[in-house]
């Protein structure tokens, strides 16, 4: 079962617009949302994350919008860029969080 | 200055070989994971270790036998390896508490032939 629902699977975005990926979890114990950005050949690497104390929590051009009520959040990008081309994933923690559940990843690829 | 490390980055084996990886974090955290990426790039949790004892162990081959040392390294060792354990396998680390990032390591592709 999976825990955190991620969507879309694939995105492609032309050079300077918006990047949206949702996500969607049932869990209400969640309390720590962060966001993962992957390139190839590389680990996986904190991009920003929210609590759900907050809606919104912006740092430079990503920003995360959080709907408590509606268990969805979502990552923004902003003026995307080619350097964003990478794999994102939004994953979900609760209490101590030993334990991490992860979305299923958003290939991005930002066209020039 | 790598914060979570791992060796090697490449392996490749035959079906039945045993092989290990290794891990090192130097950012004095207290919990070490394995988790798994698949060729879809799923990241499946497979094991947990704070202070070294485990805490996690999801569902996963009893040929998977991950050990730490001390809390600064966890290693994975697989034995009689199959083709459907070739994938991406990533260490990282967090110190046990609320809002605590996972650190990634840069991965280990095993490749089973």
């Amino acid at each position: 079962q999976q825990q955190v629902k991620q969507s879309p699977q694939s995105l492609i975005v032309q050079k300077g617009g918006i990047s949206i990926i949702n996500c969607a979890y049932e869990n209400t114990a969640f309390d720590y949302f962060p966001w993962y950005q992957q390139f190839p050949g590389k680990g996986p690497a904190l991009l920003i994350a929210i609590r759900p104390d907050v809606s919104e929590k912006k740092e430079g051009r990503f920003t995360i919008s959080f709907n408590k009520s509606a268990k969805q959040f979502s990552l923004h990008i902003m003026d995307s860029q080619p350097g964003d081309s990478a794999t994102y994933f939004c994953a979900a923690s609760a209490g101590t969080g030993n334990q991490f559940y992860f979305g299923t990843g958003t290939s991005l690829t930002v066209i020039p | 200055d790598t914060a979570v490390s791992q060796t090697p980055k490449y392996l490749v084996t035959q079906m039945g070989n045993d092989k290990s990886i290794k891990c090192e974090q130097n950012l004095g955290h207290d919990t070490m994971y394995w988790y798994k990426q698949d060729s879809k790039k799923f990241l499946k949790i497979m094991f947990s270790y704070n202070n070294k004892e485990l805490i996690i162990n999801e569902t996963v081959p009893n040929r998977f036998s991950p050990k730490s040392p001390d809390k600064a390294h966890l290693n994975l060792h697989i034995n009689s390896l199959e083709l459907g354990d070739s994938a991406v396998y990533f260490c990282a680390s967090n110190q046990v508490g609320p809002n605590s990032p996972l650190h990634f390591g840069n991965g280990t592709r095993l490749t089973v032939t």
